[in-house]
C-alpha cells in the first residue's frame, strides 16, 4: 500500500537556525514526489516536483532532495514568514491521485 | 490567471441534510480532483474527472457522496444526507495534462462541520 510519513510533526525554529524537514514514502513505482505548503485556512501551495532518485530543486531558502526511500526539505537561514505547514505527497505509476502526509507543522520565532 | 475556486468556503449543516460543494478548476484544467482532511488526518482523494468522466472514484467513501462535473467544467459534490464524521475540509484540485507527471493545484478548501 501506497504510504508517505512525515517527521517531525512539528518544528520550532529561532529565525536564521537551518534544518531539515522529512519525508519518508513506500510506494510501488513513483511516478512523482511533490512538497507543498499551507498556510492555515488556506489551500496547499505547489512547492516543487521530484523525479527521480538525486534529483534536487532549490527556491530562496528551501532546497528538497529526492532519494529512493525518501526526501528532505531543506530550510536555510528561515524566517517567520517560512512559518507554515509543509506537505508531502506522492503519485504512483497505477494512478493519479496523490498520497500526502500528515505534514510537518514550521514555526520560526524572531 | 485565477487559481482553483471553492464556495463555499464554510458549511454548518445538521446531521441528516444536504449540502453541495463547488469547485470551479483553473481554466484549460481538463482534470479534477476531490480530496478531503478530516481533523488529525491526512489529506486523503476522493475522486478524479478527466472532463466531464470520472476516471477514479475509488476514494468515495459511501453512496452517499456524489460528484457531478457537467460540461468538463466546475464540479459539485454532493453530501446527502450528511453524517457527523463527513466533517472535515474538502479539497478540490485541478491539473493540465493528467499523463506522466501532473501539478495539481489546490483551492482554498471548503470547510464542512456536520451537528
Amino acid at each position: 500500500e501506497d504510504q508517505v510519513t512525515q517527521s517531525p510533526e512539528a518544528l520550532r525554529l529561532q529565525e536564521g537556525e537551518s534544518s531539515s524537514l522529512n519525508c519518508s514514502y513506500t510506494v510501488s513505482g513513483l511516478r512523482g514526489l511533490f512538497w507543498y505548503r499551507q498556510d492555515p485556512g488556506k489551500g496547499p501551495e505547489f512547492l516543487f516536483t521530484l523525479y527521480s532518485a538525486g534529483e534536487e530543486k532549490e527556491k530562496e531558502r528551501l532546497k528538497a532532495t529526492l532519494t529512493k526511500k525518501e526526501s528532505f526539505l531543506h530550510i536555510t537561514a528561515p524566517k517567520p514568514e517560512d512559518s507554515a505547514t509543509y506537505l508531502c505527497a506522492v503519485q504512483s505509476n497505477t494512478g493519479n491521485q496523490f498520497y500526502f502526509g500528515t505534514g510537518t507543522s514550521l514555526t520560526v520565532i524572531p | 490567471e485565477a487559481g482553483v475556486t471553492q464556495f463555499p468556503s464554510h458549511s454548518v449543516i445538521e446531521k441528516g441534510q444536504t449540502v453541495t460543494l463547488r469547485c470551479d478548476p483553473i481554466s484549460g484544467h481538463d482534470n479534477l480532483y476531490w480530496y478531503r482532511r478530516v481533523m488529525g488526518k491526512e489529506i486523503k482523494f476522493l475522486l478524479h474527472f478527466v472532463k466531464e468522466s470520472k476516471q477514479d472514484e475509488s476514494g468515495m467513501p459511501n453512496n452517499r457522496f456524489l460528484a457531478e462535473r457537467t460540461g468538463g467544467t466546475y464540479s459539485t459534490l454532493k453530501v446527502q444526507p450528511a453524517e457527523l464524521e463527513d466533517s472535515g475540509v474538502y479539497f478540490c484540485a485541478s491539473s493540465q495534462e493528467g499523463r506522466g507527471i501532473d501539478t495539481q493545484y489546490f483551492g482554498p478548501g471548503t470547510r464542512l462541520t456536520v451537528l
